[in-house]
């Protein structure tokens, strides 16, 4: 079945940087976008942002933008995002999400999860 | 990007209630909303789509309505496995989220 593996957790300093990835299995990774989503502890869903798998082209949350890069590689059927800049207000779990582009209706949701990367930002 | 109000935050009922939950956008988004639950520890579960449409698997007892800027997510004879965070999502172009709200027992 299909199925998302992130990477595991980060403990980064302030002013760094943080990528994460995303490993898609169990379904064809071309058909489908990948949206990241995070929680901070105790906090609700935070969208930052999808990349389409037509074109590869990316949407980021008005709030991330300049600041967060969304790629991904078909080769190995992985997703990454990468976040610039890290403060304390960083710290969450970050989740992908793999993105149904419903057809008929024009609309998208998320039907898988992966597990969810923990990222401590610390100075 | 469009903002998405959820109300209330936090909700408490006993079983057998109905239950409503709100959320409201900021502009109008004609029927692009999505709902999911989320129990603790679990990654969302997606139930309604573009409004009022279920989800495959998702009991009757959920139903979604609404559109423009107003939308209801309705538990008609809430059962012990709903008791569960949930939360609303546009879900045209930018795919944001409401704040979420708990449904506790009462």
């Amino acid at each position: 079945q299909a199925q998302l593996v992130q990477s595991g957790p980060e403990v980064k300093r302030t002013g760094t940087s943080v990528k994460v990835s995303c490993k898609a299995s169990g379904y064809t990774f071309s058909t489908y976008g990948v949206a990241w989503v995070r929680q901070a502890p105790g906090q609700g869903l935070e969208w930052l942002g999808w990349i389409s798998n037509y074109k590869d082209q990316t949407k980021y949350a008005e709030n991330m933008q300049g600041r967060i890069t969304m790629t991904r590689d078909k080769a190995t059927t992985t997703a990454y995002m990468e976040l610039e800049s890290l403060t304390s207000d960083d710290t969450a779990v970050y989740s992908c999400a793999r993105v149904v582009h419903d057809v008929l209706t024009a609309s998208y949701y998320f039907d898988v999860w992966g597990q969810g990367t923990l990222v401590t930002v610390s100075s | 990007d469009i903002q998405m109000t959820q109300s209330p935050s936090y909700l408490s009922a006993s079983i057998g209630d109905k239950v409503t939950i709100t959320c409201r956008a900021s502009q109008s988004i004609t029927t692009y909303v999505n709902w999911y639950q989320q129990k603790p520890g679990k990654a969302p579960r997606p139930l309604i789509y573009v409004a009022s449409v279920l989800q495959s698997g998702v009991p009757a007892r959920f139903s979604g309505s609404g559109s423009g800027t107003h939308f209801t997510l309705t538990i008609t004879g809430l059962q012990p496995e709903d008791f569960a965070t949930y939360f609303c999502q546009h879900s045209s172009s930018t795919l944001t989220f409401g704040g979420g709200t708990k449904v506790d027992l009462k």
